[in-house]
């Protein structure tokens, strides 16, 4: 079975500074997909970025990078040059690409951006 | 624009009653699936559906129900028989086996 790993249920990170959001997977398939998701206080789930298990390259989207450590079974979300508008709770998912029909959600990281 | 909607945005519930929220997508994704959130919480399974009259139970589909007659609709019923119904449902769709699920502005249920 799948599982995702969130150990920070909080973060605070200055406004202006990089921050990164641990997530851990375990997985006997060899074929996934890992997503990170945004959810502001309105309660929408916004995707972030996605990273194929086998991308060679670490994913970016905008001030989004995923920390792919494959052996390790990581994938970090690093946020650049945090806005306050940042401030929200952040999800990893995963899910297998060829047989898995769900995505597996971890418990949440609560990032919250000070001025 | 092309999304998924769902209905209504706060339902309130009399214990014994059955209610019905509504998840409908324009996207025409194949796959749809009911997620459940409780406070503090991540998102747990409920049900989801591949194709049209086909869908398969989640992690929690106890006190659940769905069906998928069009490609465009897959309605949740929260029954009488789920002891703790109140939390927030979102419902998403998927395109491809390797992309993102989207997901619809969620809806927030009560019991009263």
């Amino acid at each position: 079975a799948q599982k995702i790993t969130q150990t920070q249920p909080g973060m605070f990170v200055q406004e202006k500074e990089a921050v990164t959001l641990d997530c851990t997977y375990d997985t006997s398939d060899q074929s996934y997909g890992l997503f990170w998701y945004k959810q502001p206080s309105s309660g929408e789930m916004i995707f972030l970025i996605y990273q194929g298990s086998y991308d060679e390259q670490n994913a970016t989207e905008g001030r989004y990078s995923l920390n792919f450590q494959k052996a390790r079974k990581s994938a970090n979300l690093v946020i650049s040059a945090s806005q306050l508008g940042d401030s929200a709770m952040y999800f990893c998912a995963m899910r297998d690409v060829f047989y898995g029909q769900n995505f597996v959600f971890g418990p949440g990281t609560r990032l919250s951006v000070l001025p | 624009d092309g999304g998924i909607t769902q209905s209504p945005k706060y339902l309130f519930r009399k214990e014994g009653q059955n209610v019905t929220l509504s998840c409908e997508q324009n996207l025409n994704h194949d796959a749809m699936y009911w997620y459940r959130q409780d406070p503090g919480q991540g998102l747990r399974l409920i049900y989801y559906s591949q194709i049209v009259n086909d869908f398969q139970k989640g992690d929690i589909a106890e006190g659940y129900s769905v069906s998928r007659e069009k490609k465009e609709s897959f309605p949740l019923t929260v029954t009488s028989a789920q002891k703790n119904p109140t939390a927030f449902y979102l419902c998403a769709s998927r395109d491809r086996v390797d992309t993102e699920a989207f997901f619809g502005q969620g809806t927030r249920l009560t019991v009263v």
